[in-house]
């Protein structure tokens, strides 16, 4: 099972904004990464570390962290968005990555 | 820019093993770490391990020690997973990944994925 616990699914009205949380108690020691991935596709990067979006991925996309909680904000979320995302971290024991156990983004 | 190109779609026995290659396309691997992942239909995603080749440093999950082995060949420039000891639960589309970075880290960041290989146990 993972140590890195996401909702199972959200929903969100086109152009609103959707807030997706992995909780994790080793994530208050360690960043995180979050991954996008659609039906039938590899997953897609999409931010990592403090607040880092690889190039290609749109500024409607931010990361944050407190606590033992990391967030992946969606700001004007689009239908393209619509998507399974999971997060990417160490486990507890901090030996070895693990991820969360993803969150399904339904864009309505 | 440096593809990942993966082996074709296997069906084991179980109690076998398999093999699935990860070749980088355009380039070699000495620059990069590579990791192996698995999602089995319908599930999430799930880490098997990582290798950094020019060190030959590896980590496996605790899950798959003993089990899996990631190996690389910077010749001719293909990382390797193996999975023994297969089951019908290892049923999934394993997937190798690549960072542009030579060391371990809080977190994956994979920025180059192989399209995936499907492995099939059935008796």
């Amino acid at each position: 099972s993972s140590e890195l616990t996401q909702d199972p699914a959200v929903s969100v009205a086109l152009g609103q904004t959707v807030r997706i949380t992995c909780q994790g108690d080793s994530l208050r020691t360690f960043y995180a990464s979050w991954y996008q991935q659609k039906p039938g596709q590899a997953p897609l990067l999409v931010m990592y570390g403090k607040n880092t979006r690889p190039s290609g991925i749109p500024d409607r996309f931010s990361g944050s962290f407190s606590g033992n909680t990391v967030t992946l904000t969606i700001t004007g979320a689009q239908a393209e968005d619509e998507a399974d995302y999971y997060c990417n971290s160490r486990d507890s024991s901090a030996e070895y990555y693990v991820f969360g156990t993803g969150t399904k983004v339904t864009v309505l | 820019q440096v593809h990942l190109v993966q082996s074709g779609a296997e069906v084991k026995k179980p109690g076998s093993s398999v093999k699935v290659s990860c070749k980088a396309s355009g380039g070699t691997l000495n620059s990069y770490t590579i990791s192996w992942m698995r999602q089995s239909p319908g599930q999430g995603l799930e880490w098997l391990g990582t290798i950094i080749p020019v060190s030959g440093s590896t980590n496996y999950a605790q899950k798959f020690q003993g089990r899996v082995s990631i190996t690389a060949d910077e010749f001719t420039s293909t990382a390797y997973m193996e999975l023994s000891r297969l089951r019908s639960d290892d049923t999934a589309v394993y997937y190798c990944g690549k960072e542009e970075r030579v060391t371990f880290h809080d977190y994956l960041q994979i920025e180059s994925w192989g399209q995936g290989t499907l492995v099939t146990v059935a008796s």
